[in-house]
């Protein structure tokens, strides 16, 4: 079974250009979670989503943030305009309802790097 | 005062050593505790949960006192492939599936 995928795997940009990261998380897993992960802050919550609505975004660091998940499969993380403070590495983890629900499964994330 | 604190290490043991880790939480209302583990430059992955009456497995022991309201892990007899960074995790409270990843303690277990 395949396991949460991310893409791009790395990013390279310029300063003030859009960005957007895509995820699919486990099939049958109706919990999916964005993170972002830096030397200095670790791994933080960004938002997440239960079958696909937004629960919290409060980790969301401001308006030129935003998420999406149109359906069960899919989710976007999209940043405009991107600043070089948003370099870090985005993951994307889902995780299966009920008992096991705190059982996150990571993808091998994203390595943003804003110029 | 962050809401999950721990020491960066790097812990550096020998092959067979123990060694134990030690988590802060600030918040008493979390309910829910794990270890993660992260390989460099790979994604965290969840080793094993926390309950209440401590539990076991393999060479893994997790404990949790509510009352100081840290959490620890116990590695004992360390191998090579234990080197990895030790994610502590605490969920923000009851109900909720929102999850704090502390910083990580770094460990390298040398031949």
């Amino acid at each position: 079974d395949a396991g949460v995928i991310q893409s791009p795997r790395h990013e390279v940009t310029e300063m003030g250009q859009e960005v957007t990261l895509r995820c699919k998380p486990i099939s049958g897993h109706d919990y999916l979670f964005w993170y972002r992960q830096t030397m200095m802050r670790g791994l933080e919550l960004l938002i997440y989503f239960n079958n696909n609505v937004p629960i919290d975004d409060s980790g969301m660091p401001e308006d030129r943030f935003s998420a999406k998940m149109p359906n069960a499969s899919f989710s976007t993380l999209k940043i405009q305009p991107s600043e070089p403070r948003d370099s870090a590495v985005y993951f994307c983890a889902s995780s299966q309802p009920g008992p096991l629900v705190y059982e996150q499964y990571f993808g091998p994330g994203t390595r943003l790097t804003v110029t | 005062r962050k809401e999950v604190e721990q020491d960066p290490g790097p812990f550096n043991v020998p092959e067979g050593a123990t060694v134990a880790f030690n988590c802060t939480y600030s918040n008493s209302a979390s309910q829910s505790f794990f270890w993660y583990r992260q390989d460099c430059r790979k994604e965290p992955k969840l080793l094993m949960s926390v309950y209440s009456s401590g539990n076991e497995d393999g060479r893994f022991t997790a404990q949790l006192n509510r009352a100081s309201q840290y959490i620890s892990l116990l590695i004992r007899d360390s191998k090579l492939s234990d080197s990895a960074t030790y994610l502590c995790v605490v969920n923000k409270g009851e109900g909720t599936y929102k999850y704090i990843f502390g910083t990580g303690t770094r460990l390298k277990v040398l031949a």
